[in-house]
């Protein structure tokens, strides 16, 4: 069954600090792999796509990887902001029937 | 402001009633994407229309159905309602379409909070 997972479920952490969310998937064939950030109402904003060749891609302070052979991303946010607290979904394309599987999402909350 | 309007923003229900859900896409996006998003749940696709016709269908209950118009814009109507049926629908549009899902990804509005009671 294609499915795509998040850890940790949520997470806290202190203005300033980094932090790594991960994303396993079992979706296959695998097409490509996007972090989207998703504010509290609002509808989710990309952040990085990769491709099956790609590795690793940044955005500012938010660079993603991309494991194709374990089947695991991460997001990685450097010197964290307070405007970082969002939820961050891993979406991914592929399937027998090319769809987007989405994750339930990372919620972060960055504290002062 | 992302381009892509929903209205209303907040609708608030019966059970058994029905509702439309309405949606502009970005200036120039053939195609609109409808999604639900139920309490702390991932985003679920329900359908996508490319230039007024019906081009992928994803968990979409009977009860709902949508429809492009020749302007573009997107109705997306829920009928006999439930208390489950609480979620925020999204819209979202994108310059392609003719491929589900789009190649370069699409721009999300900031969705319709329904709430059934």
């Amino acid at each position: 069954k294609n499915q795509v997972e998040q850890s940790p479920q949520s997470l806290i952490i202190l203005e300033g600090k980094n932090c790594t969310l991960q994303c396993n998937y079992t979706v296959s064939p695998f097409s490509n792999l996007r972090w989207y950030k998703q504010d509290t109402g609002r509808g989710p904003v990309s952040l990085t796509i990769m491709t099956f060749s790609e590795n690793t891609k940044s955005n500012g302070r938010y660079t993603a990887t991309l494991d194709a052979d374990t089947k695991q991303s991460s997001l990685h946010i450097t010197a964290s902001q307070l405007s970082d607290s969002a939820s961050y979904i891993c979406v991914v394309s592929g399937g027998s029937n090319y769809q987007l599987i989405w994750g339930a999402g990372t919620k972060l909350i960055i504290k002062p | 402001d992302s381009g892509v309007t929903q209205t209303p923003k907040h609708l608030i229900t019966a059970t058994g009633q029905r509702v439309t859900l309405r949606c502009s896409p970005r200036s120039g996006d053939l195609s609109v994407y409808w999604y639900q998003q139920s309490l702390d749940q991932g985003l679920q696709f329900l359908i996508q229309y490319y230039n007024g016709e019906e081009r992928a269908k994803g968990n979409i209950l009977e009860r709902f159905s949508a429809q492009q118009f020749p302007d573009l814009h997107s109705e997306l109507n829920l009928s006999s309602l439930e208390l489950g049926d609480s979620a925020l629908y999204f819209c979202a549009s994108s310059v392609g379409g003719q491929e589900y899902p789009p190649r370069y990804g699409y721009t999300f509005g900031s969705g319709t909070r329904l709430t059934v009671v």
